[in-house]
C-alpha cells in the first residue's frame, strides 16, 4: 500500500508571496492533518480535515488555510509569506473513524524557504 | 490545552546500551499516546502507541509504560544500534468528536556510538 505523498518536496518563495502545497493520503484515510515543523517550536498542529470539512484547527493565522477533495486529497495554502513561515510542512493521514483514536501516518514533508 | 514537556533533549549511547525518553502531559482527558521516529530528511514515522487503558507495551526492543495518574509515559529502547539514531518524539491526543489533534513534545536527538 502506498504512503502518504506530499508535493512539491522543496519550495523557494519570496516574502509576500502565496503559496500551494499539496497532500495525498493512503488510499481508504479519510482524516488528512497538517503540521509545521520547525527547530524552535517543533511540531505543531495547523488543521485536519476530514470528508472535505476541517473538523480541528489550531492557533495559527487566518494565513494559513486548506481545503480537502472528495478523493481525501489535501491542499494547504499559505498567502502573504513570511520569513517565519520558512518550516517543513508535514501531513498526516489517518482512518479518522470518529469514537476511537487512529494512528496517523506522515508524509515526508514539504520543505518550505522564504526569502 | 495540552501541553507536552519531554526530556532529555540529547541522548547519546554507545551501541548495546539501553536508552529511556520521558515525557509528561498536563491535560488529563488525552487518551492516545503515540512515538514517532523522525530521521533526517524524512517525516516522522510511527513506532508505537500506546491507549490510556493499558500501562504497558512491547514491541521487540521498544517498549511503553504509562502512569495515568502521574501524567508521564517513557519509551525504552534495550539494545540501541546504530539505525536507532534519530530524532524521537512523544504525542499525546483526545478524541474530540472524532478529531484528531497530536501535542508533540520538542524531540530527543539519540546517537547510538558503534
Amino acid at each position: 500500500k502506498a504512503g502518504v505523498t506530499q508535493t512539491p518536496r522543496y519550495l523557494i518563495k519570496t516574502r509576500g508571496q502565496q503559496v500551494t502545497l499539496s497532500c495525498s493520503p493512503i488510499s481508504g484515510h479519510r482524516s488528512v492533518s497538517w503540521y509545521q515543523q520547525t527547530p524552535g517550536q517543533g511540531l505543531q498542529f495547523l488543521f485536519e480535515y476530514f470528508s472535505e470539512t476541517q473538523r480541528n484547527k489550531g492557533n495559527f493565522p487566518g494565513r494559513f488555510s486548506g481545503r480537502q477533495f472528495s478523493n481525501s486529497r489535501s491542499e494547504m495554502n499559505v498567502s502573504t509569506l513570511e520569513l517565519g513561515d520558512s518550516a517543513l510542512y508535514l501531513c498526516a493521514s489517518s482512518l479518522g473513524s470518529s469514537g476511537a483514536y487512529n494512528e496517523q501516518f506522515f508524509g515526508p514533508g514539504t520543505r518550505l524557504t522564504v526569502l | 490545552g495540552e501541553n507536552v514537556e519531554q526530556h532529555p533533549s540529547t541522548l547519546s549511547v554507545q551501541e548495546g546500551d539501553s536508552a529511556v525518553i520521558k515525557c509528561t502531559y498536563s491535560d488529563s482527558a488525552s487518551n492516545y499516546f503515540p512515538w514517532y521516529k523522525q530521521e533526517l530528511g524524512k517525516g516522522p514515522q510511527l513506532i508505537i502507541d500506546i491507549r490510556s487503558n493499558v500501562g504497558e507495551k512491547k514491541d521487540q526492543r521498544i517498549a511503553v509504560t504509562l502512569n495515568k495518574t502521574a501524567k508521564h509515559f517513557s519509551l525504552h529502547i534495550t539494545e540501541t544500534q546504530p539505525e536507532d539514531s534519530a530524532v524521537y518524539f512523544c504525542a499525546a491526543s483526545s478524541t474530540q468528536g472524532g478529531s484528531e489533534k497530536l501535542v508533540f513534545g520538542k524531540g530527543m536527538k539519540l546517537t547510538v556510538n558503534p
